[in-house]
């Protein structure tokens, strides 16, 4: 079945340090990748996401890019702050049933020290 | 606009019990989706629904039965619950297969003993 594989799963950074988080699927026909921010006790969150007719994609501090060849995409965040501590996850939409379904990674926990 | 929202946000349930968890959307969103949320595993989908009347099975949907009778409601149900189902549960919904970004509930802490 699809599967979407996420590393690290734990990233610790000192604060001002850039943090990269890499994910792999297994399904071809994938074509949306959204990445949602966790916070502790709250509810996941879009942050940024990417569609397969794009390579590259940034919102200031965070960009995400698509290698759909070797089915990888990547989260990076520049110039990491404290408030950027917290769970990310990383996800591709599956096709199977032409359903809108999100496969989602593990997660990394991403802590950022002053 | 109250978005997407949950009850009950905490129960505890004894093993045998059951409950059925409310997931309610004022979005006017077609899709939605229920996950559990356990640590080290990320979101799995249970089930989920294209649309009022209308469900089908995601990753883990055995000891879950859900319905969807009214299009801003999403019933997730636990028949006979079993320790094996403490967990976080998570709603979702999103506009269509178009607009993708799945919007989520407060969650729900259930534990069973």
């Amino acid at each position: 079945g699809e599967n979407v594989e996420q590393h690290p799963s734990t990233l610790s950074v000192q604060e001002g340090d850039s943090a990269v988080i890499k994910c792999t699927y297994s399904d071809s026909a994938s074509n949306y990748f959204p990445w949602y921010k966790q916070e502790l006790g709250k509810r996941p969150q879009l942050i940024i996401d990417i569609r397969s007719n794009v390579g590259e994609k940034k919102d200031q501090r965070i960009a995400v890019t698509l290698n759909k060849t070797a089915k990888h995409f990547s989260l990076h965040i520049t110039e990491t702050q404290p408030e950027d501590s917290a769970v990310y996850f990383c996800a591709a939409r599956g096709l199977s049933g032409g359903y809108n379904k999100l496969i989602f990674g593990a997660g990394t926990r991403l802590a950022v020290h002053p | 606009n109250a978005g997407v929202t949950q009850t009950p946000k905490f129960r505890v349930l004894k093993t045998g019990q059951s409950m059925t968890l409310l997931c309610a959307q004022d979005m006017n969103h077609e899709y939605m989706y229920w996950y559990r949320q356990d640590p080290g595993m990320g979101l799995r989908l249970i089930h989920y629904s294209v649309g009022e009347g209308t469900t089908a099975k995601g990753e883990v949907p055995d000891g879950y039965n859900v319905s969807r009778l009214k299009k801003q409601n999403f019933l997730l149900g636990l028949e006979s619950a079993a320790p094996s189902q403490t967990s976080v549960y998570f709603c979702a919904s999103s506009y269509s297969l178009t607009y993708n970004e799945q919007f989520f509930g407060p969650g729900t802490r259930l534990t069973v003993l």
